[in-house]
Formats: structure tokens, sequence, C-alpha cells
């Protein structure tokens, strides 16, 4: 059965620095795809950046990049020159890909809070 | 009015009531999703549609109903509910099953409490 693990409950940071929040899985199917979301106060969750296990490189997405480690199955998002505006709680998901083409099961980690300081 | 909307924001109701919350997209999707989040919980899938056609129920208690009328509109009729389903009920959509890099695209939630 997949899963996600997010290890990290609360992480703080300050304003400028680089951070990085860790995200392992586990899943026994060949293709998939993973996910980082934030969600701010306010409840929405908002897309940030997707790998695909078969992708080459590793996904960036503005100051947002994924450290993409697949034999030890490990996505960890990397926040590069943090703003106060960061500061949200932030999911790592999973979603099972194979048998020619996606499935719709996203699953989600526990989360982490992030905070960034001035 | 675009991405995906859900009414009502706030909704407190008595165990003995009977509500429905509302979920509309505007991307074109295919495929949308209640979820269901608790404090410190994993988001819990609820419910999947693809194509108006319900294709997941994540074991989840009859006292929620889902209704996909179109691939737009996503409802989830509610009723005799118990405390512990006070939760943050966010609806999603996306391109659908065989997309890949297609991210599910999330509403605001609706915050329900039980009393």
């Amino acid at each position: 059965a997949q899963k996600i693990t997010q290890t990290q409950p609360g992480m703080f940071v300050q304003e400028k620095e680089a951070v990085t929040l860790d995200c392992t899985y586990d899943t026994s199917d060949p293709s998939y795809g993973l996910f980082w979301y934030k969600q701010p106060s306010s409840g929405e969750m908002i897309f940030l950046i997707y790998q695909g296990s078969y992708d080459q490189q590793n996904a960036t997405e503005g100051r947002y990049s994924l450290n993409f480690q697949k034999a030890r199955k490990s996505a960890n998002l990397v926040i590069s020159a943090s703003q106060l505006g960061d500061s949200a709680m932030y999911f790592c998901a999973m979603r099972e890909e194979s048998y020619g083409g996606a499935t719709n099961k996203l699953i989600f980690g526990t989360g982490t809070l992030l905070a960034v300081q001035p | 009015e675009t991405g995906v909307t859900q009414t009502p924001r706030h909704l407190v109701m008595g165990m003995t009531n009977k509500k429905s919350l509302k979920c509309e997209q505007h991307l074109g999707h295919n495929a949308m999703y209640w979820y269901k989040q608790s404090a410190k919980k994993p988001l819990e899938l609820m419910f999947v549609y693809n194509f108006k056609e319900q294709t997941e129920n994540n074991s989840v208690p009859s006292r929620f109903s889902p209704e996909c009328p179109n691939s737009s509109h996503l409802f989830l009729h509610l009723h005799t509910l118990q405390p512990e389903d006070s939760a943050l009920y966010l609806c999603a959509s996306s391109q659908g099953p065989g997309e890949r890099n297609s991210p599910l695209h999330f509403g605001n939630g609706t915050r329900l409490t039980v009393t």
C-alpha cells in the first residue's frame, strides 16, 4: 500500500534563507507522481510542484525545487529565499500511475508547519 | 469566477439536521473529489468521480452521500452526523484518470461543526 511520511511537524526558517521539508514515500508501483501542496491559514490547498518517477531531472518551479532521490524514496521540497508569505502548512502527496495511466487517488502526508521569521 | 468554489465556507449543524455542501469547478476538468481534513491527520480521500461516475468510495459512512450531476458540480449531502465528523471538507478537481502531471485543484473548503 502506498504511504507518505513527513517527519517534521514544524520548522522555523529565517527570512531570505533556504529551507528543506522532508518527505519519504512507499509504493510498489514502478510509476508514480509526487506532489507538494501549500495550505495557508485560509484553508485552500495550493499546488506547488510535481515530480514524476521517471523524470530524469529534479523538478523546479520558481523558488521551489524538489530533491528527488528515487533509491531512498525521498522527495524533499526545497524553498529558496524564504518569504514571510511562505508561512503555511506544506503537504507531500503521491499518486500511483501505472498500467498506462494515472489513477485518481492522491494520498497525503500529515504535513509540516513552516514558520518564516523576520 | 474561476477555479474551484465551495459553499458554504462555514456550517454549523445539529446531529439531526440535513445539509448539503456544494462544489463547482470552472476549469473544464473531468474528475472531482471530496476530501476530509481533521486536525493532526492526513487528508482523507472520501469520494472520486470521473466523468460523473463514482469510481472511489473510501469506506465512507452512509451519512455522507455524494452527488455529481455533471462534471462541473459536486455535492455532499449530510444527515445525522456525529460530532467526530466536524472537520474541513475540501473539494478538488483534476483532468481525470490517465493524465500524468495533472495536479488536483482545491477549493477553500467548508469548515463543518457538528453540535
